[in-house]
């Protein structure tokens, strides 16, 4: 198994629920990734773990909760969104902090959120 | 810091022409290299890497890119598009290690 699964693929919510995105991995990989990417821009880096553990938060707003569970799945937690949260949200793996580089990163094909 | 900076935000093409789609480095010393290809409301595919070693890197769908440490470059080429290679192209960088920085995305689009 080569790839990483996000599910949903799409998601509307209101800005009162609450509601999970899902990126999952079998390729053994230690470290994962969220990124967010607006329209026409590119992947903005969220939140990086690594070993299960959060090694890099770059100043995501608490109302994105990530969470990784087991090294093989990796949520990303919504609550009170706001309208200009509407994105892609992509995951990637890697073997680990400092090797991706070199083996490489795999993402996911997306949950593209839209936010009312 | 390391960055990656995309030229051109737009590049045309007639099916059949060269494609030439540009990426500067900014660091003092080679970060590892990596060409993603997006089609529209996909995700990321990878193109090609840069890690070490041979500089002229080949990659899939007819893409190579060459690594020009004098020039702080990583241009993506093709020798001639097709329909299909119209997409978004992000040249993203990764020298500490920790994750991928991405371009601005340079997007291309073919015509017949």
């Amino acid at each position: 198994d080569t790839e990483v699964t996000q599910t949903p693929k799409h998601l509307v919510m209101g800005m009162t629920n609450k509601k999970s995105l899902k990126c999952e991995q079998h390729m053994g990989h230690r470290a994962m990734y969220w990124y967010k990417q607006k329209a026409k821009k590119p992947p903005e880096l969220m939140f990086v773990y690594s070993y299960e553990k959060l090694s890099i938060n770059e100043s995501v707003p608490s109302r994105f909760s990530p969470e990784c569970p087991n090294s093989s799945l990796l949520n990303l937690h919504l609550h009170a969104l706001q309208p200009e949260d509407s994105a892609l949200y992509l995951c990637a793996s890697s073997q680990d902090i400092g090797q991706g580089a070199y083996y490489g990163y795999t993402f996911g094909s997306g949950t593209r959120l839209t936010v009312v | 810091a390391q960055s990656v900076t995309q030229l051109g935000s737009h590049v045309s093409v007639s099916e059949g022409a060269l494609v030439l789609l540009r990426c500067n480095y900014s660091s003092s010393v080679p970060p590892y290299l990596f060409w993603y290809v997006q089609y529209p409301n996909q995700g990321l595919q990878l193109l090609l890497k840069y890690t070490t070693g041979a500089t002229l890197v080949k990659g899939i769908n007819g893409f190579e890119a060459e690594f020009k440490k004098s020039e702080t470059s990583f241009h993506l080429t093709k020798p001639s598009a097709h329909m299909s290679d119209a997409a978004e192209y992000f040249c993203a960088g990764d020298q500490a290690g920790t994750a991928l920085i991405f371009g601005k995305g340079t997007t291309l689009s073919v015509s017949s």
